[in-house]
């Protein structure tokens, strides 16, 4: 069964300040995704990795995916109070005719001033 | 907005009733699926159709029950309602290629 692990859980930045948030899973998958939820808001996709080595930037926000060793991280540059929100990585679990998603449990961000 | 409609945005019923939740999936999607987000279990995946047929199912209780219509459109019913079936509920669709899946904007189910 797959599972989907993200750290940390809750992360309180400061303005300005770099940090990465991790997603590990447990079985072979070579497609994750990066979502931001807004409370009370539905889900927006930020980052699609579709192989090992892949890596996507956006503005303040960098991902990258190690198939290998089933990691993806998010990391975030020079943090501003617009990126408080929570970050789910999801993978894709394959099966049917093209696979559901499993879920991390989100990492809700802080950024303060 | 992600182009996928759901209806309606919010419900409020009584423990025992049944609902229906409607969506409609981006333009030229054929696959839709529904997710579960609560506090205490996260987001979970309930289930999948493709094309107006069952592809994949997750953590979907017995009193829940979904179908896609010829035009696309998926409903979920869930019924005999229990206080813990509170919770948003999500409709997503994608299209081929990267099996990146649009998300609608969520209905919000309380049961009294």
């Amino acid at each position: 069964e797959l599972k989907v692990e993200q750290n940390p859980l809750f992360l309180s930045m400061q303005e300005g300040k770099n940090y990465t948030i991790y997603c590990n899973y447990s079985t072979t998958s070579d497609r994750l995704y990066w979502y931001r939820q807004d409370p009370g808001k539905s889900l927006e996709s930020l980052f699609v990795l579709l192989s090992n080595g892949a890596v996507k930037q956006e503005g303040r926000l960098m991902a990258s995916l190690d198939t290998k060793a089933r990691l993806s991280t998010l990391h975030i540059t020079a943090a501003v109070h617009d990126l408080s929100a929570t970050y789910f990585c999801a993978v894709l679990n394959y099966g049917g005719s093209q696979g559901n998603l499993i879920f991390g449990k989100g990492t809700k961000l802080s950024v303060k001033p | 907005d992600s182009g996928v409609t759901q209806t309606p945005k919010h419900l409020i019923t009584a423990t025992g009733q049944r609902v229906t939740l409607r969506c409609s999936p981006r333009s030229g999607d054929l696959s839709v699926y529904w997710y579960q987000q609560s506090l205490d279990q996260g987001l979970q995946f309930l289930i999948q159709y493709y094309n107006g047929e069952e592809r994949a199912k997750g953590n979907i209780l017995e009193r829940f029950s979904a179908q896609q219509f010829p035009d696309l459109h998926s409903e979920l019913n869930l019924s005999s309602l229990e206080l813990g079936d509170s919770a948003l509920y999500f409709c997503a669709s994608s299209g081929v290629g990267d099996n990146e899946q649009f998300f609608g904007p969520g209905t919000r189910l309380t049961v009294l």
